[in-house]
């Protein structure tokens, strides 16, 4: 079975402070690819990364974050000095190679950053 | 400006209805998805295409139908056989080819009154 499990419903951060999202995924399959979504209080899914199941070298695209462990199946996701602007929900997703490119969603993460 | 073009933003429906919600793209994508969110939960996918007059269900299609007549559109019938249709709806595009992300719109927000 194809899953993606974002354990933390809501995380709750006071500005600057660092913040880790979790996101634990199974899947039978040797090829497939891991995506993280942000979802702003407008509603849209805006794209933040994608990751194959080939590459674990993890990335950094400025205060963002990603660390991805094939031997825990986890793809976490931090903000280093977190911004109000970062308050969004969260989404973690998977695409197996069989799957027809379908998202398979976690549940979300939502993070509050207060000033 | 290329994207994903979502109507109406906001949808009241009344018991016994059926509605259809638009969903429009001009990023030349094969591959169209229809996604139903609800509070505190993931996106759950209801129909797909992944070429024109050609779709198929997703894991909670039962009360829902779509088309594909043209590259462009996919649009999202609620029918009334949808019996909590009260959700928000989000499309998706994407290239088709496997592991590429999905761009999605602004989505509709549905009602039952």
């Amino acid at each position: 079975a194809q899953k993606v499990t974002q354990a933390q419903t809501e995380i709750s951060v006071v500005e600057k402070e660092d913040v880790t999202l979790d996101c634990v995924y199974e899947t039978r399959d040797t090829t497939y690819y891991l995506f993280w979504y942000k979802q702003p209080p407008s509603g849209e899914l805006v794209f933040l990364i994608r990751r194959n199941s080939f590459d674990e070298q993890n990335e950094i695209s400025g205060r963002y974050s990603w660390n991805f462990q094939k031997s825990t199946s986890s793809f976490n996701f931090t903000i280093t000095a977190s911004q109000v602007v970062d308050s969004a929900v969260y989404f973690c997703a998977l695409i197996f190679s069989g799957g027809y490119n379908k998202l398979i969603f976690g549940a979300g993460t939502r993070l509050a950053v207060h000033p | 400006d290329g994207g994903i073009t979502q109507s109406p933003k906001y949808l009241f429906r009344k018991e016994g209805q059926n509605v259809t919600l638009s969903c429009e793209q001009n990023l030349n994508h094969d591959a169209m998805y229809w996604y139903r969110q609800d509070p505190g939960q993931g996106l759950r996918l209801i129909y797909y295409s992944q070429i024109v007059n050609d779709f198929q269900k997703g894991d909670i299609a039962e009360g829902y139908s779509v088309s594909r007549e043209k590259k462009e559109s996919f649009p999202l019938t609620v029918t009334s056989a949808q019996k909590n249709p009260t959700a928000f709806y989000l499309c998706a595009s994407s290239p088709g080819v496997t592991g590429t992300e999905a761009f999605f719109g602004q989505g509709t927000r549905l009602t039952v009154v």
